[in-house]
């Protein structure tokens, strides 16, 4: 069975500063791939990036990147010079086959 | 290019009853899959159709219950409502393919009494 834990309910972060959130996975499958979603009050969940696992480098989309630690099974999502329009939950996540797992997400505050 | 649609947004319904709610997929979308999101409990896996066959369903009572159409639009039910059953509703659709983004729909919010 495949599981996803998010041990950061909440987070806040100053705005133009860092945060990290963080996740751990664990799965016996060897092909899968690794997201971090993003789910803004009242509005549609978003892809933020994608992770394959069988990729050594980390994957990075403008502003956020992530730190893909595949012996760890540690997936954790950085976001750079936070805007307010980063404030949501976020959710991590791992493909199985023909379905999704989710965390628990972490809610991230960003102080103006 | 129209997202994810689902119908509809917001519901209240009594214990015992029973629900249908509908999601529209992305146009050539063949892949829908359903997810229930409860405070603390995150995004649970329901089920996943692609082209009007179930490939995997998670671990819920039969009271849950889903199709697909040959247009790709999608439907889950529950019956016998219980109060636990209260959530947000989700659907996304996908090309199908592990791995593959999900787009999700805005939600139908479900409420129990």
């Amino acid at each position: 069975a495949q599981t996803v834990t998010q041990s950061q309910p909440e987070m806040s972060v100053q705005e133009a500063e860092t945060v990290t959130l963080s996740c751990t996975y664990d799965t016996s499958e060897s092909d899968y791939y690794l997201f971090w979603y993003k789910q803004p009050p009242s509005r549609q969940m978003i892809l933020v990036i994608r992770q394959e696992a069988y990729k050594q480098q980390n994957a990075t989309e403008n502003r956020f990147s992530v730190n893909f630690q595949k012996a760890a099974k540690s997936f954790s999502l950085k976001i750079s010079d936070s805007q307010l329009g980063d404030a949501a939950m976020y959710f991590c996540a791992i493909s199985g086959t023909y379905k999704y797992i989710f965390g628990t997400g972490t809610r991230l505050k960003v102080l103006a | 290019k129209a997202g994810v649609t689902q119908t509809p947004r917001y519901l209240i319904k009594t214990r015992g009853q029973q629900v249908t709610l509908s999601c529209s997929p992305i146009s050539g979308h063949r892949s829908v899959s359903w997810y229930q999101q409860t405070p603390g409990q995150g995004l649970q896996f329901l089920f996943e159709y692609f082209s009007e066959t179930q490939r995997n369903k998670g671990n819920f009572p039969g009271r849950f219950s889903g199709r697909q159409f040959s247009n790709s639009r999608s439907e889950m039910n529950v019956s016998t409502l219980e109060l636990g059953d209260s959530a947000l509703y989700l659907c996304a659709s996908s090309g199908g393919q592990n791995g593959g983004e999900l787009f999700f729909g805005e939600g139908s919010r479900l409420t129990v009494l």
